[in-house]
């Protein structure tokens, strides 16, 4: 039970590239997150997703975008990447069950835009 | 909108303890939630606290909440130099299954 996995670890882009950020989930859980984390600013949702197929926007979605298309998987594209995006990205799920609706997280992608 | 704020560091003594606070704005929050961070990994949910309780414990975390000051704690009791990481407060946006967070508290932790 691998959890919560996002590949890839680190990135170094130019601006004006595109990428996509993997997560994948293996605990069947229904929602999904993407986060950046900025220092002094915490964690900020980007995008989310309640189920397999839907996708919902955050706190900054501007300049991204995301898709659902299995329900183990979320996946973060950025098309034409900004010096602004240079973040620490992570995903979370949630199975939406339970007594606390815990969301687990991923080990995080370091993304640079030069 | 929702906002929760904490207070950005936070040193202590080892073996000392540690109190970390945080505000938020949402009275209508089901779970208010205590993560930690250590470098260079993602988050992980230390405890959490449901709405309708002022306290819980367990081991040697204390959390308290306070709903009318919309006010949340976390005490580590007998901090060791493990402690030391970022601790996120975070509110749960009822009907949403979101979480705003905040900022984040970093405990130094010196021997």
């Amino acid at each position: 039970n691998a959890g919560v996995t996002q590949t890839p670890k680190f990135r170094v882009l130019k601006t004006g590239q595109s990428m996509t950020l993997l997560c994948a989930q293996d605990m069947n859980h229904e929602y999904m997150y993407w986060y950046r984390q900025d220092p002094g600013m915490g964690l900020r949702l980007i995008h989310y997703s309640v189920g397999e197929g839907t996708t919902a926007k955050g706190e900054v979605p501007d300049g991204y975008n995301v898709s659902r298309l299995k329900k183990q998987n979320f996946l973060l594209g950025l098309e034409s990447a900004a010096p602004s995006q240079t973040s620490v990205y992570f995903c979370a799920s949630n199975s939406g069950q339970g007594s606390s609706n815990e969301q687990f997280f991923g080990p995080g992608t370091r993304l640079t835009v030069l | 909108g929702e906002d929760v704020e904490q207070s950005l560091f936070l040193s202590v003594r080892e073996g000392d303890s540690s109190v970390i606070n945080c505000t938020y704005t949402d009275s209508s929050s089901t779970y208010l939630y205590w993560y930690k961070q250590e470098p260079g990994a993602g988050l992980q949910l230390l405890t959490y606290i449901f709405s309708n309780m002022d306290m819980k414990q367990d081991q040697r975390l204390t959390v308290l909440l306070n709903k009318k000051d919309k006010h949340l704690s976390l005490r580590i009791a007998d901090t060791q130099t493990g402690d030391s990481a970022i601790y996120f407060c975070a509110e749960e946006v009822k009907g949403f299954q979101k979480l705003v967070f905040g900022t984040g508290t970093r405990l130094l932790v010196s021997p």
